[in-house]
């Protein structure tokens, strides 16, 4: 079936530090993917997204490209801050039909100063 | 900013007692979603709404869950009886159309002792 696996966390950094989750999927097809940002006690806020293959989804200086070959849509940035600290969930969806989100089970990042 | 609302944030249960969350979608989004996120996991759809309509609602314990969406506008989720398993944050969502990116609310965290 469809899936997302990500990177188990957590991530701990520095403040300015390069960031790297790593987020693979298995699908049958070609799905849009997504990440998500989930900040303490709130719901999920879309970061950035990709339709299709080799798109490069961008977003508050984060980027993950849409990786056929190796099914995966790793997310990036260059210098995290404190205030990047959260949960980040990887997800894809198909388009047509009445297609859910299907997501990953998060990764926590822990920014220190 | 047009948010998607959700009441209550917090709700403590006993265990056997019935209990109910209430979500408003934003204005013109035909498509609403609930789903359930236990701690550590990522969410899961329970059940998806095309206006007044159901169109999947595979992962719903029928047993004991129900939704509804009467007027094709604000949607209930309810659990009777609650079970000690079913504390979790509940996170509805909404969408223009089927398909497109989602926009989450605050969701509920149910804790149910």
């Amino acid at each position: 079936g469809n899936s997302v696996t990500q990177m188990e966390g957590p991530v701990t950094l520095s403040e300015e530090a390069f960031l790297t989750i790593n987020c693979t999927y298995t699908a049958t097809g070609y799905p849009s993917l997504f990440w998500y940002v989930q900040y303490p006690g709130e719901g999920l806020q879309l970061l950035l997204k990709a339709t299709k293959a080799d798109d490069k989804g961008s977003n508050k200086g984060f980027e993950a490209t849409y990786r056929k070959e190796t099914t995966s849509f790793h997310l990036e940035k260059g210098s995290v801050q404190v205030s990047d600290s959260a949960v980040y969930f990887c997800a894809l969806r198909f388009s047509g039909g009445y297609n859910k989100l299907i997501f990953g089970a998060g990764t926590r990042l822990a920014v220190h100063p | 900013e047009a948010e998607v609302a959700q009441s209550p944030r917090y709700k403590i249960t006993e265990k056997s007692q019935a209990v109910a969350f209430w979500c408003d979608p934003i204005s013109g989004h035909a498509t609403l979603y609930w789903y359930r996120q236990i701690l550590g996991q990522g969410p899961e759809l329970l059940v998806q709404f095309q206006d007044e309509s159901v169109v999947d609602d595979s992962q719903l314990p029928k047993d004991r869950f129900s939704a509804e969406r009467l007027k094709g506008v604000d949607s209930t989720l309810k659990i009777q009886p609650a079970e000690l398993g079913d504390s979790a944050m509940y996170l509805c969502a909404s969408s223009f159309r089927d398909r497109g990116s989602y926009t989450f609310g605050s969701g509920t965290r149910l804790t149910v002792v």
